[in-house]
């Protein structure tokens, strides 16, 4: 049963529009992350957050923005797509605390293509 | 964040065991090891981590070097559900969570 989600799973969307990537927890989780993987490639961290109002960039540089105003949400945003933005994005999230013992939980993934 | 070595893929037959390994030469003593597989088309899902010890779970076993600076996943009899790209991560309280490469394991039937 997953406890975080993202939607949508699937986006086709022209060049030049707006998209948000909703990404969700149930978890009470603190810190979130966002990743980015082309087809059979590395998983590639593009932004953190380590709890409300924070947010880091990470360190594969990326054209998409994000935001923090609720612990379970972290969606991630494009304000104009372009072809170059074709790839797959995963949410995950992580307990706070504990050192390096908590467990990562991804979302199933937003496969997005850009025509 | 500590870097990690795998192969890029390996092969198993079914219902044979299968071991992965993975060199964390520069791990801190802070940092769990942690691996996590990807199923084709899915988001990565968690299959066991571990300090020091050995650690057995319903999923796999995780073997740990003495000094801390390799580690080997085990899956005891591989199926063709198990074909994932297998990551293994060092984790400490740390925010930046960054992936290597993996290893792609192919089962064969």
């Amino acid at each position: 049963e997953a406890d975080i989600y993202q939607t949508p799973r699937y986006l086709v969307i022209g060049t030049g529009k707006k998209i948000t990537l909703e990404c969700s927890q149930t978890m009470g989780h603190d810190k979130m992350y966002w990743y980015q993987q082309d087809p059979g490639m590395e998983l590639h961290l593009i932004h953190y957050s380590y709890g409300v109002n924070s947010t880091e960039k990470g360190d594969l540089s990326s054209e998409s923005t994000v935001s923090r105003i609720r612990t379970e949400h972290f969606p991630l945003t494009l304000e104009s797509a372009r072809p170059s933005h074709t790839s797959q994005y995963l949410c995950a999230s992580r307990e706070q605390g504990r050192a390096g013992a908590n467990v990562l939980t991804f979302g199933a993934g937003s496969r997005l293509t850009v025509l | 964040d500590a870097k990690t070595t795998q192969p890029n893929s390996m092969e198993s037959n079914e219902e044979e065991p299968v071991h992965l390994p993975c060199n964390h030469s520069t791990i801190s003593g802070t940092d769990y090891i942690h691996w996590y597989r990807q199923l084709p088309s899915q988001g990565p899902e968690y299959v066991i981590h571990g300090l020091t010890s050995n650690v057995n779970n319903r999923m796999a076993s995780l073997a740990i070097a003495e000094d801390r600076k390799s580690s080997t996943l085990i899956l005891h009899r591989a199926t063709l559900r198990d074909a994932a790209v297998y990551y293994c991560i060092p984790l400490n309280a740390g925010n930046m969570l960054t992936f290597g490469g993996g290893t792609r394991l192919m089962v064969k039937p």
